[in-house]
Formats: structure tokens, sequence, C-alpha cells
């Protein structure tokens, strides 16, 4: 299973608006709408930011929405704040039963 | 509130085995899938493993054979049994409890326990 395709790194300034693209297949991305996002500061354990495409857990800013079109998944964070600054992975249900990860983006805010 | 403890990492020479723990609190253990994620330093996270029940489990091909996933819910803890342990192993292992369902988001995470594999 080969891993989600995400850009390296995306930046913004405070108060900015970006979208961070996940692409992966018809049989992963494309055929399931079990997507979730993860935020990752250096040293810690990632957080759960957005599940099932679109679906927020309880305590996340409504500032970090999902989305998905075709085999593409996309994550937005609006009003870019400082602590958003952070590593970011997509991940997907697979038509293995597995879970496939993106490789990860580098989120840095100016 | 949710708690999820690694244990068992350390570092082991290639070919060696070593077994992981993960004790969990703070919620009803067996009626919960739980997972194994891990990060090898510097790199991204990769899905290693997940049970739902004895019989039910699932593995990436990359572990597929080598690691045994397992739970004893009388004692709220997941375990992972590596085997045949390659430098390709070395990371810090995540216990995971999913949102809902078993793989459509991991809502709570343990600190990792580290495993280095190198003779």
């Amino acid at each position: 299973q080969s891993a989600l395709t995400q850009p390296a790194s995306v930046s913004g300034s405070p108060g900015q608006s970006i979208t961070i693209s996940c692409t992966g297949t018809s049989s992963d991305v494309g055929g399931y709408n079990h997507v979730s996002w993860y935020q990752q500061h250096p040293g810690k354990a990632p957080k759960l930011m957005i599940y099932d495409v679109n679906d927020r857990p309880s305590g996340i800013s409504n500032r970090f929405s999902g989305s998905k079109s075709g085999n593409t998944a996309s994550l937005t964070i609006a009003g870019l704040q400082a602590e958003d600054e952070a590593d970011y992975y997509c991940g997907s249900f697979t038509s293995s039963t597995t879970l496939v990860f993106g490789g990860g983006t580098k989120l840095t805010v100016l | 509130e949710v708690q999820l403890v690694e244990s068992g990492g350390g570092l082991v020479q290639p070919g060696g085995s070593l077994r992981l723990s993960c004790a969990a609190s703070g919620f009803t253990f067996s009626t919960y899938a739980m997972s194994w994620v891990r990060q090898a330093p510097g790199k991204g996270l990769e899905w290693v493993s997940s049970i739902i029940s004895g019989s039910r489990t699932f593995y990436a091909d990359s572990v597929k054979g080598r690691f045994t996933i397992s739970r004893d819910s009388s004692n709220s803890a997941l375990y992972l049994q590596m085997h045949g342990l390659t430098a390709e192993d070395t990371a810090l292992y995540y216990c995971a409890k999913p949102i809902i369902g078993v793989l459509r988001g991991f809502e709570d995470w343990g600190q990792g326990t580290l495993v280095t594999v190198s003779s």
C-alpha cells in the first residue's frame, strides 16, 4: 500500500487560510469517506483534527475543516495562528482493511 | 480521562524480538478496537496493526507474519509481539484508540515507546 501524497510544506501568514491536499486512489481516499487528519507538534503525539472527511472531534476549533473530491482530500485551516505551525498528516481507510497515511506536510506560519 | 501508557521498548539486535504493552484507562477498553502506529525518527506516521477482538486482527504488509497484536480486556491491556526485527522497525511505537469504528480516526494516543534495532 503506497503512502498518500501530501505537499512537503505549505506556509501562510497569520489570519490567512491555507489548504493541504492529500491524494490517494479509488482504493483508499476515493473509495471511502474515512479520511482523517492529524496535527503533530515536535516531540508530541499526533492530535486528531478531522475524521470521516469533515467531522471534528469535540474541542477542535471550527477553523479546521475537511473536504474530499474524487481521490483527493483536503484540510483547510482558516484564520491561521502561530500555534497552528506543526506537521499535518492525512490518513485513509483502504480496501484492504488497512490504514494508509500521507507523508506529512510541514506548515509554517510566517 | 483516557490514558494510554506504552512500555516495553528498548534496544534490540537485528533478528531479535520484543513485546510492547499498552496500559489503557479512562474508558471501557473492551468496547473499542485498538491500534499500534509507529513513527521512525524524523519520519512520518505508519499504521502497524489493529485489533477488534482476538480473532479479528489487521496488519500492515511491512509487519505481517512478524508482528502479532493481542489484547487482554480483563486487564485493559494491548500488546504487540515483534519478531524478526530489522533496522527498518526502529521507531517510536504509539498505542492509539479510535474516535469511532476501527480505522476512521485515532482520537487518543499514548506518548509512545521507542524501539531501536541495532547491533
